[in-house]
């Protein structure tokens, strides 16, 4: 199994451009997880859909923020406009809904905003 | 809500000494709980974990016992390696809360030759 997939590796952009982060679950997870991490706020759950339907996004920061998960394989962050505050390394996880299931991490996206 | 505190780091020591990482929880049910671990430059990696009272997780030759009666999960090791230099993040997760996982702060650890 590839694990989870995410895309890009590390995104540069200016402030008030749109971002877009992309991530593949693995497959036959039913739930997704994204967080954001920083040196300030540590690791933060933004939202998680399960079986593709968003259930928590009291997490997600801002209007600015958006998350679509349109099929089982495949889901996106989108921030816009970015802000240089939103400077962090965003990570995907994934889960089967199985008991005790763990969640496994992507490799996460290093973004910076000038 | 719940909630999960672990030491702060850093914490350096020379190789081949004992480890041992706190960490306490707060939970309205019965969790299950994690030590998560992350490299530098990766994600995070699930290291061991522990789903119900007295069990014990071990892996790579790190443990933790899931105690119920103190509510922590305290990651040990014996003989660390300069290749265990990491984070490690303490978790729970529990059904009535979706199982989303809660972390803890994470724990800074630099292993010296």
């Amino acid at each position: 199994d590839a694990g989870v997939i995410q895309s890009p590796r590390h995104e540069v952009t200016e402030m008030g451009q749109e971002v877009t982060l992309r991530c593949k679950p693995i497959s036959g997870h039913n739930s997704l997880f994204w967080y954001r991490q920083t040196m300030m706020r540590g690791l933060e759950l933004l939202i998680y859909f399960n079986n593709n339907v968003p259930i928590d996004d009291s997490g997600m920061p801002e209007d600015r923020f958006s998350a679509k998960m349109p099929n089982a394989s495949f889901s996106t962050l989108k921030i816009q406009p970015s802000e240089p505050r939103d400077s962090a390394v965003y990570f995907c996880a994934s889960r089967s809904n199985l008991a005790g299931g763990e969640q496994f991490f992507g490799p996460g996206t290093r973004l910076t905003v000038l | 809500g719940n909630s999960v505190t672990q030491m702060e780091g850093p914490v350096t020591l020379s190789e081949e000494a004992f480890l041992t990482i706190n960490c306490t929880y707060t939970a309205t049910g019965y969790p299950s709980l994690f030590w998560y671990v992350q490299y530098p430059g990766e994600g995070l990696q699930l290291l061991l974990k522990a789903t119900k009272a007295d069990d014990k997780g071990s892996n790579k030759g790190f443990e933790a016992t899931y105690r119920k009666e103190t509510t922590s999960f305290h990651l040990e090791k014996g003989s660390v390696q300069v290749s265990d230099s990491a984070v490690y993040f303490c978790a729970l997760s529990e059904a009535a809360a979706g199982n989303k996982l809660t972390f803890g702060g994470g724990t800074r650890v630099l292993v010296k030759p």
